[in-house]
């Protein structure tokens, strides 16, 4: 079973609607990301999370929110989808207590497209 | 912005062959991590390099970090086919938002059978 699973694995929308990506994990990981791939710019961090209640933003945060319901759920919402938000997105977990690898673990990803 | 950049952006090999990555990056870090992406799926942690070590082994995987080039190497050998994947260097900063990583762009390794 995955450690990280995210849905929907795949979504089209349009401009100006209101979407939602939704990471939950059983690692029972403090930390979680939500990062954005785009063809020839690797990851990028939209918002990262370090506990229930400590969320940050990330290096391109902008049009995009998110709500840590718990421990283990961690969404990601598009207010207003635009075309240029079109991108592979990844959900990622990691617990660096114990482990000073810092190592992350990733869920499937979203492909979500916005026309 | 992005930490590291990898070298070359593409990169295809015979299957048996060895395959050298490169990585460079900008600041002082604490470790130096390499993923693995099957095409359009989740990032695999593949090894972690730390600040203080010149070299680390895993299988078929050698990883090198030179700290006073800031950069470092993935070098896969005897290549196989179920090798060809891109390659992402991962950095972790020593300062400031520690648990972070920064990504590079990325090697697209292809090994023909």
């Amino acid at each position: 079973d995955a450690d990280v699973t995210q849905t929907p694995r795949n979504r089209i929308t349009k401009t100006g609607k209101r979407i939602m990506l939704e990471c939950s994990q059983t690692k029972g990981h403090d930390r979680m990301y939500w990062y954005r791939q785009d063809p020839g710019l690797g990851l990028r961090l939209i918002y990262y999370s370090f506990d229930v209640k400590d969320i940050n933003k990330g290096e391109i945060s902008d049009g995009y929110s998110v709500s840590r319901q718990a421990q283990a759920k961690f969404s990601l919402s598009l207010e207003s989808a635009i075309p240029n938000q079109t991108a592979l997105y990844f959900c990622a977990t990691s617990d660096p207590s114990g482990s000073p690898s810092n190592e992350q673990f990733f869920g499937p990803g979203t492909r979500l497209t916005v026309l | 912005s992005q930490q590291g950049e990898e070298d070359p952006q593409a990169l295809s090999i015979q299957e048996g062959e060895n395959a050298t990555m490169n990585c460079s990056y900008k600041t002082s870090i604490n470790n130096l991590q390499w993923y693995r992406q099957n095409s359009g799926r989740g990032l695999v942690h593949l090894i972690l390099i730390r600040s203080n070590e010149r070299e680390k082994h895993s299988g078929r995987l050698r990883v090198t970090l030179d700290t006073s080039k800031k950069s470092s190497s993935l070098l896969i050998t005897a290549s196989r086919a179920a090798d060809t994947a891109s390659y992402f260097c991962a950095t972790r900063n020593s300062g400031g938002s520690n648990y972070k990583l920064t990504f590079g762009k990325g090697t697209l390794l292809t090994v023909n059978p």
